[in-house]
């Protein structure tokens, strides 16, 4: 199997500007999830997704903050109005629809906001 | 609630030695899952190993091995004879069979030096 991809792999914005990420699953991987990783923490989760349905997500993410899968395939997140706080790694995970399968990560995308 | 503790926050040692990582869990859960993922420092978490919670056995595969304790309820990653390769944070993850994240600890840095 390709691996999940994630594309910009590095951003860096001005405070106020929008950002949007994007991932690509592995095929077949119904479920595709976002987390957020700060420096010398684990990586802790915003949001998922089974096909296109949004299921869950985390109280961190804000308003600010939306994340899309249209047709089940890819996912974008977006981040309107970047703070500093948002500086971050942004990882991208998919697993199977079967049990607890094991989550597969991306690369990452690593937002700096100046 | 679900919580994953690494309590070294960094381990230095030199190459060829054995070294073993520290992972405790709390879950009022009986059905679980453990993993080990490795993030080196292009940032990727790498999938090293997942346990259910009613496998107990061991595992080794080359030079690592998991030493899965319920009664402690810890799950502990051990290398040997480590290479400057496995220079990487090491994060141990957990989640309910009802859950869809993965709880995660802070990860434990882990530097090899020739």
């Amino acid at each position: 199997d390709t691996g999940v991809s994630q594309d910009p792999r590095h951003k860096i914005t001005k405070r106020g500007q929008n950002v949007t990420f994007r991932c690509d699953p592995i095929s077949e991987h119904n479920r595709l999830y976002w987390y957020r990783q700060t420096l010398g923490q684990g990586p802790e989760f915003l949001t998922y997704f089974q096909n296109e349905a949004q299921l869950e997500k985390s109280r961190l993410l804000s308003d600010r903050f939306s994340a899309e899968r249209p047709k089940g395939s890819f996912s974008t997140l977006e981040i309107q109005r970047t703070e500093q706080g948002d500086s971050a790694m942004y990882l991208c995970a998919s697993r199977r629809d079967r049990g607890t399968d094991t989550q597969y990560f991306g690369p990452g995308t690593r937002l700096t906001v100046l | 609630a679900q919580k994953v503790t690494q309590a070294q926050t960094e381990i230095s040692v030199v190459e060829k030695e054995d070294v073993t990582l520290d992972c405790v869990y709390e879950t009022r859960d009986t059905t679980y899952y453990l993993f080990w993922y490795k993030q080196p420092p292009s940032g990727e978490l790498v999938f090293l190993i997942r346990r259910n919670s009613f496998d107990e056995q061991n595992e080794i595969s080359g030079r690592y091995s998991w030493n899965f304790q319920k009664s402690t309820s810890s799950f502990n990653f051990t290398i040997t004879a480590s290479q400057v390769v496995d220079s990487a944070v090491y994060f141990c993850a957990l989640i309910s069979n009802s859950g869809y994240a993965l709880n995660f600890g802070k990860g434990t840095s882990l530097l090899v030096t020739p």
